[in-house]
């Protein structure tokens, strides 16, 4: 198993352009949560979910979204970026209680 | 609203020293705390929860609901030690885990 996968690992956007971030989660696992990571900060919890529907979101705006596909895979999309959207996006599966965090997607904005 | 703080940025430590990294939270209800670690190069992983009561890699920690503090202890530190720490935590009810931002422990030789 090889955990969860994000991709991609990095990329560079531009000021009013569009993101959209991939994760796998870990084997048996169906719901994912994404958080953003800024630097020298701890995960904010942007949203998560299951069954294909949103659960919980956390203190994000509205540009912030997501999806989970029927294989619980997901993705997360952001519009309109903005410098301060630069960060590093973490997804997680969770079982029991515990997170399981990929290596995470790290977008720069321009 | 729910908050987890962690009131040190970087904590120092000799090797073979005790350890303490502090974490407090403010909320009324019952929470689940947990401790997760993120080594160099490696992913953010689950250290050890409150309600498992497990000493991980010499690592404890107790939940003081008194003191609202869950503060993560080991009594002699070893260098592979080093790592960032983040304090977390669930309220009951609910299923999103909050996290503090976090303590680099560096372990000095």
């Amino acid at each position: 198993d090889a955990g969860v996968t994000q991709s991609p690992t990095h990329l560079i956007k531009t000021r009013g352009q569009q993101v959209t971030l991939r994760c796998s989660p870990k084997s048996g696992h169906d719901t994912v949560s994404w958080y953003q990571q800024a630097l020298g900060q701890g995960p904010q919890f942007i949203f998560q979910y299951y069954e294909e529907e949103e659960r919980q979101r956390g203190n994000f705006p509205d540009r912030f979204s997501g999806h989970q596909f029927p294989n619980y895979s997901s993705e997360l999309n952001v519009n309109a970026l903005l410098l301060g959207d630069s960060a590093l996006y973490l997804c997680a599966s969770s079982s029991l209680g515990e997170l399981f965090f990929g290596e995470g997607s790290r977008l720069t904005v321009l | 609203a729910q908050r987890v703080t962690q009131p040190e940025k970087l904590l120092s430590v000799f090797k073979g020293a005790p350890v303490e990294l502090k974490c407090n939270y403010s909320y009324s209800g019952s929470p689940e705390l947990f401790w997760y670690v993120q080594y160099s190069r490696q992913r953010l992983q689950l250290l050890l929860r409150h309600i498992s009561r497990e000493s991980i890699k010499g690592f404890t920690a107790d939940l003081n609901k008194g003191e609202t503090s869950f503060h993560l202890k080991k009594p002699f530190a070893q260098e592979e030690d080093s790592a960032m720490y983040y304090c977390a935590l669930r309220w009951d009810g609910d299923d999103k885990i909050i996290f503090g931002k976090g303590t680099r422990l560096h372990i000095l030789p």
